[in-house]
């Protein structure tokens, strides 16, 4: 499809155990963004990847989180020892951002939905 | 501390009715958008605004962004139900790149 991928789209997972999230963007998206939301809650910044700069870690909330993007392209999000407060949906979004027009769009995957018994 | 504050987190009215969702900061924000998010569903584009005190109409939904460029407001006239939904509010600080969300207001509109 044309829109941002997210796999898997649910995920249940027990405590202590790694989780790898995976976001395939938009084809020629330049940004790529990581979000945390909770029930009913709003968008918990994770971290930012803009072009071959290094990428805005400042969200990640413990040393537990961790992100790549491979090539420019697809992204993973790995969670280690994973906590019940880890239980959450992780949405990704890719945008045409230079990191200067800063209007562009975000485009949102379906979010992967974590739980963590 | 949120750095978009957003209010009122939680509007419940009836259809016909019309609202006022604010977004507020004390920073500067080069952009700010406003999202509407649908349950299972990743947030879609409503608006972007840029210039101060611009006001963008969108049917039904009208967007205005503070002449200081630190607050924006969403109204809605005559609320319908498909209108339901939580609607964020998002922008990049000036001199930062990153977009940054509000908390969100849930509305919900009954027939």
């Amino acid at each position: 499809g044309a829109g941002v991928s997210q796999s898997p789209s649910n995920k249940v997972t027990e405590k202590g155990k790694d989780v790898e999230l995976r976001c395939d963007p938009i084809s020629g998206h330049t940004a790529l963004y990581w979000y945390r939301q909770s029930l009913g809650q709003g968008l918990e910044f994770l971290i930012y990847f803009q072009g071959n700069s290094a990428p805005d870690k400042s969200g990640l909330p413990s040393d537990r989180f961790s992100a790549e993007r491979t090539g420019g392209s697809v992204s993973t999000l790995t969670i280690q020892r994973t906590q019940q407060e880890d239980s959450a949906v992780y949405l990704c979004a890719s945008s045409l951002d230079s990191g200067r027009a800063r209007t562009g769009e975000l485009f949102f995957g379906e979010g992967s939905r974590l739980t963590v018994l | 501390t949120q750095l978009l504050e957003q209010s009122p987190q939680f509007l419940s009215i009836q259809e016909g009715e019309n609202l006022t969702v604010y977004c507020n900061s004390s920073s500067v924000f080069s952009s700010l958008q406003w999202y509407r998010q649908e349950p299972g569903e990743g947030p879609v584009l409503l608006v972007t605004v840029v210039t101060g005190g611009e006001v963008k109409k969108l049917k039904r939904l009208t967007f205005q962004f503070g002449d200081a460029r630190k607050d924006s407001s969403l109204h809605i006239t005559a609320a319908q139900p498909g209108d339901t939904g939580l609607y964020l509010c998002a922008g990049a600080r000036t001199g930062g790149f990153k977009t940054i969300f509000g908390a969100g207001t849930r509305l919900f509109v009954k027939a």
